[in-house]
């Protein structure tokens, strides 16, 4: 069975700070992403990756970056958080078939970050 | 412009009612893939089905099935004989090379004993 694990359910920081929000696969995937989670607007991809040491922007990825040293690591930053990146993030991971999305995407529980 | 709307925000219905979550996308691209997933209250969006453009054949899985129209651009999914544990918030997704991947805004179902 695959596993995504996100390192925290629930996180609370405070505007300013450098935010680590991390995320780990267990099926050798080589896609993983990063989404946001907001009441109305459904899932929001902000990064992906395909490849260690790759990634590309998603829809909104503003204010945030990620890093990929290995293959089973993907994690988000938050480089100076703001009260608006308050949200759920959820990280997904799947498997490469020639295709970025056609294949079905695995999600961790969630963080539920609060920026104050 | 690539598009999934879920009109139904919420829906609420007796247990054993069969119920249809309505899914609408829309996309240039001749290939694309839909999605159907769910998210119960524990929080993880869990996988329930993938259909590619060149497959309309209807889905049926126990108490699942799923209707995908291209005419009217639709991928339905209707629940017969909803159970308490089907509630959760039902997520539709569209992945073509263009688009990435864009999911609908979600649509709540309360299932009320």
């Amino acid at each position: 069975d695959v596993k995504v694990t996100q390192s925290s359910r629930y996180l609370v920081k405070r505007t300013g700070e450098k935010v680590f929000l991390e995320c780990v696969q267990d099926m050798d995937h080589e896609n993983m992403f990063w989404y946001r989670q907001d009441p109305g607007l459904g899932l929001r991809l902000i990064y992906f990756s395909y490849d260690v040491k790759m990634k590309e922007k998603g829809d909104i990825p503003e204010g945030y970056s990620v890093s990929r040293e290995k293959k089973e690591r993907f994690s988000l930053i938050l480089e100076s958080a703001s009260t608006n990146q308050t949200s759920m993030y959820l990280c997904a991971s799947s498997y490469m078939t020639g295709l970025l999305g056609n294949q079905p995407q695995h999600f961790g529980d969630g963080t539920r970050l609060s920026i104050l | 412009a690539q598009k999934v709307t879920q009109a139904q925000t919420e829906i609420s219905v007796v247990e054993k009612e069969d119920v249809t979550l309505d899914c609408v996308y829309e996309t240039r691209d001749t290939t694309y893939y839909l999605f159907w997933y769910k998210q119960p209250p524990s929080g993880e969006l869990v996988f329930l089905i993938r259909r590619n453009s060149f497959d309309e054949q209807n889905e049926i899985s126990g108490r699942y099935s799923w209707n995908f129209q291209k005419s009217t651009s639709s991928f339905n999914f209707t629940i017969t004989a909803s159970q308490v544990v089907d509630s959760a918030v039902y997520f539709c997704a569209l992945y073509s090379s263009a688009s990435k991947i864009i999911f609908g805004s979600g649509t709540r179902l309360s299932i009320r004993p």
